[in-house]
């Protein structure tokens, strides 16, 4: 069975542009969700998708993060414009009712 | 909000040495979880806690859920050098929406040169 995946494993963006980071949970998983390690501080919660419905968005920075799940199946996080600040690896999780969530490998952004 | 403070930030470990970290809280969790991130990997469920005082094993490894709902730690026995990574601590408060986890710092595991 395939884990949770992550594209890209690696971003470099340039202050202002955009970048999409995908995800595509383990299949038949409800609950998806997206956290992130800046600057090797702790791993904080961003949202969480209950199929396609945003259940939990409190940890989201700010409005230029935009996340959707589109049909419920995979989900992207888009930054724009992205600020030096947004630098950090992004991990996006995904959990079958109230079972252990299982993680991505993480997509490290780079913003310079 | 709800924050766990992980210690020790880093350790160098010597293959054969018992190791241990830890985590505290102000605030009381309903679970503690001990997640391992290899380098270029995801965090990877290693121990998970859902009662006080509860005490769990995995191989060498042994975690506990704090008598005070506000405390957990890990010990790993007889290191070996596959044993390098970043360990976190995490919990879920019983305020929390979902499974929305609270992280610790982590806890960089090097090998001593």
């Amino acid at each position: 069975e395939a884990g949770v995946t992550q594209f890209p494993s690696h971003s470099v963006i340039e202050k202002g542009q955009t970048v999409t980071l995908r995800c595509d949970p383990i299949s038949g998983h409800d609950n998806l969700y997206w956290y992130r390690r800046v600057m090797g501080k702790e791993i904080k919660f961003l949202l969480h998708f209950v199929k396609e419905s945003k259940q939990d968005e409190s940890g989201m920075p700010n409005n230029r993060f935009l996340a959707e799940r589109t049909g419920g199946t995979y989900s992207t996080l888009k930054v724009q414009p992205a600020e030096l600040e947004d630098s950090g690896v992004y991990f996006c999780a995904s959990s079958q009712g109230w079972d252990e969530a299982f993680f991505g490998q993480g997509t490290r952004l780079t913003v310079v | 909000g709800q924050q766990l403070n992980q210690s020790p930030q880093s350790m160098f470990i010597q293959e054969g040495e018992d190791v241990s970290m830890n985590c505290t809280s102000s605030s009381i969790f309903n679970t503690w979880l001990w997640y391992k991130q290899d380098p270029g990997e995801g965090p990877v469920l290693l121990i998970a806690l859902y009662k006080a005082g509860e005490l769990t094993s995995n191989g060498r490894l042994t975690a506990q859920f704090g008598i005070t709902r506000k405390d957990s730690f890990l010990n790993i026995s007889a290191s070996i050098p596959s044993d390098v990574g970043i360990y976190f601590c995490a919990g879920l408060h019983p305020e929390a929406a979902g499974n929305k986890l609270t992280f610790g710092g982590g806890t960089r595991v090097l090998v001593k040169p």
